[in-house]
């Protein structure tokens, strides 16, 4: 099965309001990284946390990782309409490539 | 060069024709790697190249589709005899290395099939 499993949320929230998502994997990881993608287009890194890492901000984002429970979680901060996207998960494979879970899709209400 | 290109954008075909998609990457990455997305999911790897080198290729990659990086620069994906399961979107990433550690990887636009 794929890593890098988010559950699968639709968020809807008031411009303003923080936003979390979770995401969960089940083998022992290096890193896990989020990336956003916004609709019908690429994906953007945001941020890498590295499996000795357990929080890690950029901006308005704040990750955490338990590796003990195999999860990740990501917040925004004071959301913004153009912060209406989906955010992914992922955990590196063999090459480097990226397992992806489904995603997380949040709209931000103005 | 400010990122990764993929052209065409979009392009709609009949079932089965063939169809080619083009990767520019970041110039100075020497790893290339092609996904595939499908509505409400996200991206599954298909295939992975060290300069042009065909290192790894995933079982979605089925006989019907082809990868190449011929200079180790741009890489193409073709798909023939197309299906409408083909329809997705195609996404190219590239990864280079920074102070001696591998980037994270920046992906294009992505090419969107559609397969009628």
């Amino acid at each position: 099965s794929q890593q890098g499993e988010e559950d699968p949320q639709a968020l809807s929230i008031q411009e303003g309001e923080n936003a979390t998502m979770n995401c969960s994997y089940k083998t022992s990881i290096n890193n896990l990284q989020w990336y956003r993608q916004n609709s019908g287009r690429g994906l953007v890194h945001l941020i890498l946390i590295r499996s000795n890492e357990r929080e890690k901000h950029s901006g308005r984002l704040r990750v955490t990782l338990d590796t003990s429970k195999k999860s990740s979680s990501l917040l925004i901060t004071a959301s913004r309409a153009a912060d209406t996207a989906s955010y992914f998960c992922a955990t590196p494979r063999g090459n480097n490539r990226l397992a992806f879970g489904k995603g997380n899709q949040v709209v931000v209400i103005p | 060069d400010t990122g990764v290109s993929q052209d065409p954008r979009h392009k709609i075909t009949k079932r089965g024709q063939n169809v080619t998609f083009r990767c520019d990457p970041i110039s100075e990455h020497n790893r290339l790697y092609w996904y595939r997305q499908t509505l409400g999911q996200g991206p599954e790897f298909l295939t992975y190249f060290q300069n042009e080198a065909q290192l790894e290729k995933s079982r979605l990659l089925s006989d019907r589709f082809s990868a190449e990086r011929p200079k180790g620069s741009f890489s193409t994906l073709e798909i023939q005899r197309t299906e409408q399961g083909d329809s997705a979107m195609y996404l190219c990433a590239s990864r280079g290395l920074r102070d001696g550690l591998n980037t994270e990887a920046f992906f294009g636009q992505g090419t969107r099939l559609t397969v009628v």
